[in-house]
């Protein structure tokens, strides 16, 4: 199948400081979408690149899609504590039925 | 309100029984999902169903069994053939099918399993 590997697993910063994790697939992604999860919480949509070199932004998030369209970027500019939690990549595999999560990034911030 | 409802938010499970978590949603998606998830640990696919009176194991569906006999509900036994239970359960739904809508998951908020 198309599983998606995630880079790095977890994450500690310094209030203030920016934030990326990576995500990365062997094959080629006809999309690719990212959740967060705060802690004890569910996932939630952020957002879906479905073009190549696509780049999206979202107040002090950058989301990027590959030019070959194997991997995607999530860039968090000047982390606050309101970013603590789990992000996840994820798309919908080819026949168009599941959903194929990446394994996560956990971010903590230190205050 | 539109979305995913799970019950019950915790569940305490003793030797030997079957339990059974409900999920119940409102936004009329043909699709919806079963996903465990371990401490510290990404999403694991257990059921999902594509339609009403249709379903197909996911990863890791032994010692699990769903049924989908409506739109709106897709409740997920765990039997007591699964040996491990203790776990975060996740249900979602999305549209069935690209080009119908927004093509993303929407989840619950989720039911935490124990075993006493």
């Amino acid at each position: 199948g198309q599983q998606v590997m995630q880079i790095p697993q977890y994450q500690h910063v310094q209030e203030g400081e920016d934030f990326t994790t990576y995500c990365n697939s062997s094959t080629t992604l006809s999309n690719i979408q990212w959740y967060k999860q705060r802690p004890g919480g569910h996932p939630v949509f952020l957002i879906q690149l479905v073009k190549s070199g696509e780049v999206k932004k979202q107040k002090r998030l950058t989301f990027q899609f590959g030019e070959a369209k194997k991997n995607s970027s999530l860039h968090i500019t000047a982390t606050q504590t309101t970013d603590v939690g789990t992000y996840f990549c994820a798309h919908r595999d080819n026949y168009g039925q599941n959903f194929v999560f990446g394994p996560g990034t956990r971010l903590s911030v230190l205050p | 309100d539109g979305g995913i409802t799970q019950s019950p938010k915790y569940l305490f499970r003793k030797e030997g029984q079957n339990v059974t978590l409900s999920c119940e949603q409102n936004l009329n998606h043909d699709a919806m999902y079963w996903y465990r998830q371990d401490p510290g640990q990404g999403l694991r696919l257990i059921y999902y169903s594509q339609i009403v009176n249709d379903f197909q194991k996911g990863d890791i569906a032994e010692g699990y069994s769903v049924s989908r006999e409506k739109k709106e509900s897709f409740p997920l036994t765990v039997t007591s053939a699964q040996k491990n239970p203790t776990a975060f359960y996740l249900c979602a739904s999305s549209i069935a099918r690209p080009g119908q809508g927004k093509n993303i998951q929407y989840f619950g908020a989720g039911t935490r399993l124990s075993v006493l």
